[in-house]
C-alpha cells in the first residue's frame, strides 16, 4: 500500500508570497494533520483535520490555513510567507477507529528567501 | 498542555552496544506516548506507542520503551544498535484519543560508530 504522499518535494518562495502544499493519505485514512518542523527542532502541531472538519489547530498565525477534500486529500497554505515559515512541512494521516496513530509523509521543504 | 523533554542531544554509541535514550513527559492525565525515528531528509516512522497496559512496550526493529508514571518516563532502549540505527529519534506525547494536538520532544540524534 502506499504511504502518506506530499507535494512538491522542494519548494523555493521570496518573501510575501503564498505557497499550497498537497497531502494524499494512506488509502481508507479519513483524518489529516500538518506539522512544521524548524531545523534542528521537533516537528510543531499547526492542523488537524478529520472528514473535512478542522479537529485541532495549533498557535500559529491566521496565516497558516488549511483544508480537507471529500476524497480526504489536505492542503496546506501560508500566506504572506516570511524568512521563519523556512521549514519542512509534515503531513499525517490516521486510519479510522486508530486516530491516536499518525503515519507521516517524507514532508515538503519550504525555503522563503 | 502536555510536553516533552529529551535531555540528551547527542548520543555517539558503537556498534552492537545497547542504547538508552531518554524522554520525560509533562501531562495530567493518562498520556498517549509515541517514539519516532528519522532518517537525513525523511518523514517520522512509528517505532512505538503506549496507551495503556503493559508498561514495556516492543516496537520494530528491535526497539523497546518503558513507561514509569512515578518519573514521567518513556525511555526507549535497544540491546545491540546497528549502524543503520543512526538517525534522530523523537519522543511525543498526545493528549487523548483524538490525537490532535501531539508535541515532539526536540530529538536526540544518534551516531553509530563502527
Amino acid at each position: 500500500d502506499a504511504g502518506v504522499t506530499q507535494s512538491p518535494t522542494h519548494l523555493i518562495k521570496t518573501r510575501g508570497q503564498h505557497v499550497t502544499l498537497r497531502c494524499s493519505p494512506i488509502s481508507g485514512h479519513k483524518s489529516v494533520s500538518w506539522y512544521q518542523q524548524v531545523l534542528g527542532q521537533g516537528p510543531q502541531f499547526i492542523f488537524q483535520y478529520y472528514e473535512k472538519e478542522e479537529r485541532g489547530r495549533g498557535n500559529f498565525p491566521d496565516r497558516f490555513s488549511a483544508r480537507q477534500f471529500p476524497n480526504y486529500s489536505s492542503e496546506l497554505n501560508v500566506n504572506a510567507l516570511l524568512l521563519g515559515d523556512s521549514a519542512l512541512y509534515l503531513c499525517a494521516s490516521s486510519p479510522p477507529g486508530s486516530t491516536d496513530t499518525q503515519y507521516f509523509g517524507p514532508g515538503t521543504r519550504l525555503t522563503v528567501l | 498542555a502536555q510536553s516533552v523533554t529529551q535531555p540528551d542531544i547527542h548520543i555517539t554509541v558503537s556498534e552492537g552496544a545497547s542504547l538508552e535514550l531518554r524522554c520525560n513527559y509533562s501531562y495530567g492525565a493518562t498520556p498517549y506516548l509515541f517514539w519516532y525515528v528519522q532518517s537525513p531528509g525523511q518523514g517520522l516512522q512509528l517505532l512505538l506507542k503506549y496507551f495503556s497496559g503493559d508498561t514495556l512496550v516492543q516496537g520494530i526493529k528491535g526497539f523497546e520503551a518503558e513507561f514509569k508514571r512515578s518519573q514521567s518516563s518513556f525511555n526507549l532502549r535497544k540491546p545491540s544498535v546497528h549502524w543503520s540505527d543512526a538517525a534522530e529519534y523523537f519522543c511525543a506525547v498526545g493528549a487523548g484519543i483524538l490525537n490532535n494536538d501531539m508535541r515532539f520532544g526536540a530529538g536526540t540524534r544518534l551516531t553509530v560508530k563502527p
